[in-house]
């Protein structure tokens, strides 16, 4: 059975950061790029980021140059290092697992969210 | 970044009916679209992936269309657990984006 799970959510103070993680399970991890998805309390999906198998990284353009994204294959794990929160970045992250299927690609796993807090 | 639009934000329907939601891309994705289910507390669930292929599991009352910019979620029979937010997404572009998404309520 495939799983995701994250962790390392919790409040923070603005300027602050902070590291999500999010362990795999039920597949070979290093064969999947991977992604995280945020969602303000009440509001809709935003892409954050996201790395392939190669170790390639893509940034959306409110989290670039402050988030960075990594990978850990033999701990089959994923990362989102967070720097210089804002009140802004508050919300549930998500990671997700990429399917790649004749050419098209698509978010078919999801964790349970962790919940990021940024306020003084 | 493309934009993705969906349209309406909100609808209520009764059990049994024919329900659309549509969603625009601004500019050409091709296929690459995918639709999402979210209920609440939950983590969104694929339903459509490449603008009309049916993920595994999800019940056939559930359909997509479109191509280029245009696209269209329908679902057949509104069924009481089909209640949810639905959301459209693009994978045109390594930027991935979200349409706002669609509430849909059963009266």
């Amino acid at each position: 059975e495939v799983q995701l799970v994250e962790s390392g959510g919790g409040l923070v103070q603005p300027g602050g950061s902070l590291r999500l993680s999010c362990v795999a399970s039920g597949f070979t991890f290093n064969n999947y790029d991977m992604h995280w998805v945020r969602q303000i309390t009440g509001k809709g999906l935003e892409w954050v980021s996201g790395i392939g198998i190669s170790g390639d990284t893509f940034y959306g353009g409110s989290v670039k140059g402050r988030f960075t994204i990594s990978r850990e294959n033999a701990k089959n794990s994923l990362y989102l290092q967070m720097n210089s929160l804002r009140a802004g970045d508050t919300a549930v992250y998500y990671c997700a697992r990429v399917t790649w299927n004749s050419g098209s690609s698509f978010f078919d796993y999801w964790g349970q969210g962790t919940l990021v807090t940024v306020s003084s | 970044d493309i934009q993705m639009t969906q349209s309406p934000s909100s609808l209520s329907a009764s059990v049994g009916d024919r329900v659309t939601i549509t969603c625009r891309a601004s500019q050409n994705i091709r296929k690459y679209l995918n639709w999402y289910q979210q209920k609440p507390g939950k983590a969104p669930k694929l339903l459509i992936y490449a603008a009309s292929s049916l993920q595994s599991g999800v019940p056939s009352r559930f359909s997509g269309s479109g191509s280029g910019t245009d696209f269209t979620l329908t679902i057949s029979s509104l069924q009481p657990e089909d209640s949810a937010i639905y959301y459209c997404q693009q994978s045109y572009s390594t930027f991935r984006t979200f349409g706002q998404g669609t509430k849909v309520e059963i009266k």
